[in-house]
């Protein structure tokens, strides 16, 4: 069975700092993998996806950026974090063909102070 | 651009009562729909989903049924129970295989004993 995890749980981290966010797939190969973000008590907002190691496409501009240096592994970081980037970031997979059901990690809540 | 709009914001039930929550979409092509489902503190988990038109989905008791014509896809449930208080939502996937999810704006539905 396939499997999600996401690191940290949750950070508290004051505006300007730099900021890194992971997670990793378990029992898939070659995943797509996708970031969101959801703002307190918002939708749930797209921000990157890849289809392959080293690729990454931005579908919105948040002052993030995100990388995969591993099939199974998906990055999301910035060097200088802005009070808007608060909110919970979720990391999906989906199959990597066809119009797939997105399966969600458990989600990291970042506060910026 | 596609878009999803859940008229219902909040509902407030008491356990047996009949659920609706109304979902339309605009998408060009022909979109899988989705139902999502999201516990705090945790991420969406997918209910079901529908890829053709008159296409049924169904899950733990809820159900929707894809409606070309009407551009829909409520979400229903004859007799609802305290456990399925959460935010559900309805979002949609389009062809490209981008795993691009479309969410609506969520439902928070609370169901009192």
């Amino acid at each position: 069975a396939q499997t999600i995890h996401q690191w940290p749980v949750a950070e508290i981290k004051a505006v300007g700092s730099p900021l890194s966010l992971g997670c990793t797939i378990k029992g898939k190969s070659s995943p797509n993998l996708y970031w969101y973000w959801q703002a307190t008590g918002g939708t749930l907002q797209q921000l990157f996806y890849s289809i392959t190691v080293g690729q990454v496409e931005s579908v919105v501009q948040l002052n993030l950026s995100a990388s995969r240096p591993k099939d199974d592994q998906f990055i999301l970081s910035t060097e200088k974090l802005l009070l808007s980037h608060s909110g919970f970031y979720l990391c999906a997979w989906s199959p990597g063909t066809g119009v797939g059901t997105l399966y969600f990690g458990a989600g990291t809540r970042l506060s910026v102070l | 651009g596609d878009s999803v709009t859940q008229t219902e914001g909040q509902v407030a039930l008491s356990e047996e009562d009949f659920l609706t929550i109304h979902c339309n979409y605009s998408a060009s092509g022909y979109p899988t729909l989705f139902w999502y489902v999201q516990y705090p503190g945790e991420g969406p988990q997918l209910l079901f989903r529908a890829s053709r038109d008159k296409e049924k989905g169904s899950s733990r008791g809820f159900e929707a049924t894809y409606d070309k014509g009407t551009t829909s896809f409520h979400l229903r449930k004859a007799s609802v129970q305290e456990s399925d208080s959460a935010v559900y939502y309805c979002a949609l996937s389009d062809w490209t295989n981008t795993g691009k999810l479309t969410f609506g704006d969520g439902t928070v539905l609370t169901v009192k004993p």
